[in-house]
């Protein structure tokens, strides 16, 4: 079956202890991304990957990191988790960042508390 | 800049018709999407427009205007289970064909 994987789902951290919320997709995607959802604001992209090393800033990157050693991996780091990241994440993949039809997969979304 | 509206939030009745608009003022357009997201879930893909015109797959219809920067999602015989939010969403060649997201329309569809 298709799918995008993320883990945690839940997770209440405390501030400034470092975090990674790991993704996972077994359908050979070249493009992977990571947003957060906020109510108000819709999804928002925070780092993209057209392929293994490939790593880019999307739009809200402050405060994160992401890494793509594999093809199918693309973890989210937070060095020094604020109470502002406090947010609903999403992993997602497409087959490749070019071509214009290709349909965003989405992971079940992680929800992240931090206080 | 960069922009995606559509309306907060709209209510229906089961068995009707509803019209969800969307307009857009990107830097690129590569393709227009829709897609649904449930309460707590992630969103899954409903439609993709890149040329103008109707799309009708079965009772969900996406029609797109790209001279207008306009798009709308058309929900027909509305059942309980389309409660949700829709989100519009356009790809832009810039930024490694980005997709930019809306906030969504959440649709409440009572009896």
């Amino acid at each position: 079956e298709a799918q995008v994987t993320q883990n945690p789902r839940y997770l209440i951290t405390v501030t400034g202890k470092k975090l990674t919320v790991t993704c996972s997709q077994n359908m050979n995607h070249e493009y992977m991304s990571w947003y957060r959802q906020d109510p108000g604001l819709g999804l928002r992209q925070i780092y993209y990957s057209m392929n293994v090393e490939v790593t880019d800033k999307g739009d809200v990157p402050e405060g994160y990191k992401v890494s793509r050693k594999e093809k199918r991996n693309f973890p989210l780091i937070l060095e020094s988790p604020s109470p502002n990241q406090t947010s609903l994440y999403f992993c997602a993949s497409r087959k490749d960042g070019r071509s214009s039809g290709n349909t965003i997969y989405f992971g079940e979304g992680s929800w992240l508390t931090v206080v | 800049g960069q922009n995606i509206d559509q309306p907060t939030e709209m209510t229906a009745t089961e068995g009707a018709i509803v019209q969800i608009n969307c307009t857009y003022q990107t830097s690129g357009f590569n393709g227009l999407f829709w897609y649904q997201q449930h309460a707590g879930e992630a969103p899954t893909f409903l439609s993709y427009n890149v040329l103008d015109g109707l799309e009708e797959k079965g009772r969900f219809s996406s029609f797109l205007s790209r001279s207008k920067g306009y798009s709308y999602l058309l929900l027909k015989e509305l059942q309980k289970k389309d409660t949700a939010s829709y989100l519009c969403a356009v790809r832009d060649p810039a930024g490694g064909f980005k997709t930019i997201f809306g906030a969504g329309t959440r649709l409440f569809v009572k009896a």
